[in-house]
């Protein structure tokens, strides 16, 4: 059965703490990506990367740290400095095409942390 | 810097009712347009995308969306909704410019579709 799979689906964090969520995928994807999810604001880039170990920063990058050592995996630490980290975070993956274009992203089912 | 635009934030329809969204992006060049829908307690789904070719596209669940590059939009439609189309939809642009793999999103579309 070929999915994202995001880990854990809720998670609690403390101040002060580091805290890392987890994405695997099993579709050989390429390219994956972390993203976040507030209301109202649609979803905002973090990280991505297009190959293992690469990765470039999204748009609100700062406050989060990612690791890309195997292809089916793309954890995200949400760290100290992440001052409003509580949200709903979303991973995708996307197949790298030849030419680099006309891939899709397909998304696991997002972990929500909430700060204690 | 480019943008995406969808212009209802919430709406509310009746069962039975035509649905028309709106999406509208600011780029002039070559684009991939994506619908993306979430329904309460799932994960975001693909609904239905364009990269080229015929600029009606039809997705899953009845959905379509038409291309207008004259227009810079890609609105979604639906000429009878349900009940359990009650979700929200996301627009979202890819820009085809070089090793651009970024896509733009909407801020979404809340539909409340009341039986």
């Amino acid at each position: 059965d070929g999915g994202i799979t995001q880990s854990p689906k809720y998670l609690f964090r403390k101040e002060g703490q580091n805290v890392t969520l987890s994405c695997e995928q099993n579709l050989n994807h390429d390219a994956m990506y972390w993203y976040r999810q507030d209301p109202g604001q649609g979803l905002r880039l973090i990280y991505y990367s297009q190959i293992v170990n690469d990765f470039q920063k999204g748009d609100i990058a700062e406050g989060y740290s990612v690791s890309r050592e195997k292809k089916e995996s793309f954890p995200l630490t949400v760290t100290s400095a992440q001052k409003n980290p509580t949200a709903f975070y979303l991973c995708a993956s996307s197949i790298e095409g030849a030419s680099g274009a006309q891939e899709t992203q397909y998304f696991g089912p997002g972990t929500r942390l909430l700060v204690l | 810097a480019q943008s995406v635009s969808q212009h209802n934030h919430h709406v509310i329809l009746s069962e039975a009712a035509s649905l028309e969204l709106g999406c509208n992006y600011s780029y002039g060049g070559t684009v991939n347009l994506f619908w993306y829908v979430q329904y309460p307690g799932q994960h975001l789904q693909l609904l239905l995308k364009y990269f080229s070719g015929d600029p009606l596209v039809k997705g899953i669940k009845g959905f379509e969306a038409e291309f207008i590059k004259s227009k810079f939009s890609f609105n979604l439609r639906k000429p009878s909704v349900q009940w359990s189309d009650t979700a929200e939809y996301f627009c979202a642009v890819r820009l085809n410019t070089g090793n651009n793999r970024k896509l733009i999103w909407g801020l979404g579309t809340s539909l409340a579709v009341n039986p």
